[in-house]
């Protein structure tokens, strides 16, 4: 069964810095990677997807790497933004069976 | 385009009513599904369907019913609303191109049972 860890859960920066949020799956025989943003009480809105073949995306400040041998990827913000504050999810897909199996998510806190 | 399209926005029920979240995309996606977000649980995969006419269970299906007549339209039905039931759910659907997918998402229903 893929599961799927986030670390940290939550993360408070100074605005500036450059910071690398972490996501973990058990399963390597995959995958697509999407990186999704959610703000409170709002849906999610795809950041970047990496795709089988790939190995990273790059999105104005935003880059996301996929190693698959060892079951990670990594989102990279640069020079982050109070604008930036929100809740990161990483969600691992399965080609054969589509389905969408989510980590629990980073909130980040990008303090003025 | 309108992507994926949720109504309501916001629900409010009594226990024991019966009610239908709608789900619609343009996309011509195969694949829909239903999560709901709990705090600290994350989102929960409920149902979910390869094409029309086929659906299956995810992690979390006790309580809904789903069906896909239409490439369309993925509706999720509460037979009985309990308070357990309170939460964002959220429609999602993607496409598969080969070995590749991508997921898109609706903006959520925000439903409370009391």
């Amino acid at each position: 069964k893929q599961e799927v860890t986030q670390i940290p859960a939550a993360l408070s920066v100074p605005e500036g810095e450059n910071l690398v949020l972490n996501c973990s799956f058990t399963d390597s025989a995959i995958y697509n990677l999407q990186w999704f943003r959610q703000d409170p009480g709002k849906g999610l809105t795809s950041l970047l997807l990496i795709q089988s073949s790939q190995r990273e995306q790059t999105s104005g400040r935003l880059n996301a790497s996929l190693d698959k041998s060892s079951g990670r990827s990594t989102l990279y913000i640069a020079a982050s933004q109070p604008g930036d504050s929100a809740t990161y999810l990483c969600a691992a897909m399965k080609t054969s069976y589509d389905k969408v199996i989510f980590g629990p998510g980073t909130s980040l806190s990008v303090i003025p | 385009n309108a992507g994926v399209t949720q109504t309501p926005k916001f629900q409010v029920l009594k226990t024991g009513q019966s009610m239908t979240l709608q789900c619609a995309q343009d996309m011509n996606h195969e694949y829909m599904s239903w999560y709901r977000q709990d705090p600290g649980m994350g989102l929960r995969l409920i149902h979910y369907s390869v094409g029309a006419g086929i659906t299956d269970q995810g992690e979390v299906p006790n309580g809904y019913n789903v069906s896909r007549s239409t490439t369309e339209d993925f509706p999720l039905r509460l037979l009985s609303a309990a308070p357990s039931q309170t939460s964002v759910y959220f429609c999602a659907s993607s496409y598969r191109d080969g070995g590749n997918t991508e997921a898109f998402f609706g903006q959520g229903t925000r439903l409370t049972v009391v």
